[in-house]
């Protein structure tokens, strides 16, 4: 089974600042793809970047980018200059490239983002 | 530009009831996944549908059904509601049987009395 692991449950933010979301994942496979989802409290869930496992680059969009470790099998979402919009709840998700569970996304139990001015 | 569309927002339903959630994806996506998010929790992977066929399954029983139409709409069917049940349910939509990025709806919140 897939497993991926946010180990912070909560993280405090000034607005302007930058700040690191952990996300760590287990699997066997070699081709996979990483995902991380913003989740406001009205409930929908919104794609911010995806990281290819093969990526030799680590992806960035905007104000996010991700810190891709392959070999310690992390990928740590970065968000600069931090806006109060950004408090959320942050997901962690991945999914496999091939085989039988072909684009299922496996979540993490999420971190909660607070901004604050 | 159309994105995930979900309805109803909210339900209410009493324990033993049957329930049918819709969807309809983003324009020009053609691949349905439904998700279970419990209060507290990440999403949990019901099930996936791509040339109107299920094509995975996530660990569920038999009671979550789906359909896909030829639109590419889809629905969730729940039969003999638990109380357990009680949750937001995502569909999330992509283009072609792959690992694209997956787009989500608002969710339709369950309740069950």
């Amino acid at each position: 089974a897939q497993k991926i692991t946010q180990t912070q449950p909560g993280m405090f933010v000034q607005e302007k600042e930058a700040v690191t979301l952990d996300c760590t994942y287990d699997t066997s496979d070699q081709s996979y793809g990483l995902f991380w989802y913003k989740q406001p409290s009205s409930g929908e869930m919104i794609f911010l970047i995806y990281q290819g496992s093969y990526d030799e680059q680590n992806a960035t969009e905007g104000r996010y980018s991700l810190n891709f470790q392959k070999a310690r099998k992390s990928t740590n979402l970065v968000i600069s200059a931090s806006q109060l919009g950004d408090s959320a709840m942050y997901f962690c998700a991945m999914s496999h490239d091939r085989g039988s569970t072909l684009g299922r996304l496996y979540f993490g139990r999420g971190t909660q983002l607070t901004v604050w001015p | 530009d159309a994105g995930v569309t979900q309805s109803p927002t909210h339900l209410i339903k009493t324990r033993g009831q049957q329930v049918t959630l819709r969807c309809s994806p983003k324009s020009g996506h053609d691949t349905v996944s439904w998700y279970q998010q419990a209060l507290g929790q990440g999403p949990q992977f019901i099930f996936q549908y791509y040339e109107e066929e299920e094509r995975q399954r996530g660990n569920f029983p038999d009671r979550f059904s789906g359909h896909q139409f030829p639109n590419y709409s889809s629905e969730l069917n729940v039969n003999a509601l638990l109380l357990g049940d009680s949750a937001l349910y995502l569909c999330a939509s992509s283009l072609g049987f792959s690992n694209q990025p997956q787009h989500f709806g608002d969710g339709t919140r369950l309740s069950i009395l």
